[in-house]
């Protein structure tokens, strides 16, 4: 079955860029007409949405970060990535990746989630 | 965006049920069918445990039941299990074409 599998560097400079990679395996990123999201989680606090990417590439992101976020996907390597430029403390939180129900047109409601990536933000 | 709102804490004896509110605006849970729950244990990923205001996942216990009126949706837990003990969440698709979430409820069985 398909799983997804978050990696980062787990601490990162301020106003440095972080990176992130979802991979995904038992099933092609390209094959389905999925939406696919990033989420986080400050630590002891509630559930973020940070944006979705369509497996084409469309984007939607959360206003709040749209300034400093990129999301895209790689369908060769079957990974969805994300960049956060001029990170703050603020920015420490651990992230998700996660699959849309539906793959046919998006109902956003995420199913299927990695198990998270912790990142601190610190000097 | 302002967060949905829920309340922070809820609790209930085994057996009985409880509701969880959710509550947003026209621009969100009242304009919109996209209001999904989902089910936080400590140190795990969030699990959708109801999508679409009121369907069900495969594989989720039919003791979970969503609902809406107006800009409030509602999550039931009838039948209350210790492991039903967890934060809920709520979200729901927004006009500015986002997804907002609540801030999160905690449940605990007495």
């Amino acid at each position: 079955q398909v799983q997804l599998q978050e990696s980062g560097p787990g601490l990162v400079k301020p106003s440095q860029t972080l990176s992130l990679i979802c991979n995904v395996s038992g099933g092609s990123i390209s094959s389905g007409g999925y939406y696919w999201s990033w989420f986080r989680q400050h630590p002891g606090k509630g559930l973020e949405w940070i944006g979705f990417i369509y497996y084409t590439g469309s984007t939607f992101y959360n206003p709040s970060l749209e300034s400093r976020l990129s999301i895209s996907v790689d369908t060769s390597k079957n990974q969805v990535s994300l960049k956060l430029s001029s990170v703050t403390a603020a920015d420490t939180a651990l992230y998700y990746c996660a699959r849309d129900l539906n793959n046919h047109y998006p109902i956003f409601a995420f199913d299927l989630w990695g198990q998270g990536t912790a990142v601190t933000v610190s000097s | 965006q302002s967060a949905l709102t829920q309340p922070a804490s809820v609790s209930g004896s085994p057996g009985q049920s409880i509701t969880i509110s959710c509550t947003g605006s026209s621009s969100d849970v009242g304009g919109y069918n996209y209001v999904s729950w989902y089910q936080q244990h400590p140190d795990e990923a969030p699990k959708l445990i109801i999508y679409g205001v009121s369907n069900r996942p495969s594989g989720v216990s039919n003791r979970f039941s969503g609902s809406k009126s107006g800009h409030t949706a509602s999550l039931t837990i009838s039948g209350l299990q210790a492991e039903d003990e967890a934060d809920y969440y709520c979200t729901s698709y927004t006009s500015g074409g986002s997804l907002l979430f609540g801030g999160g409820t905690k449940l605990t069985v007495l």
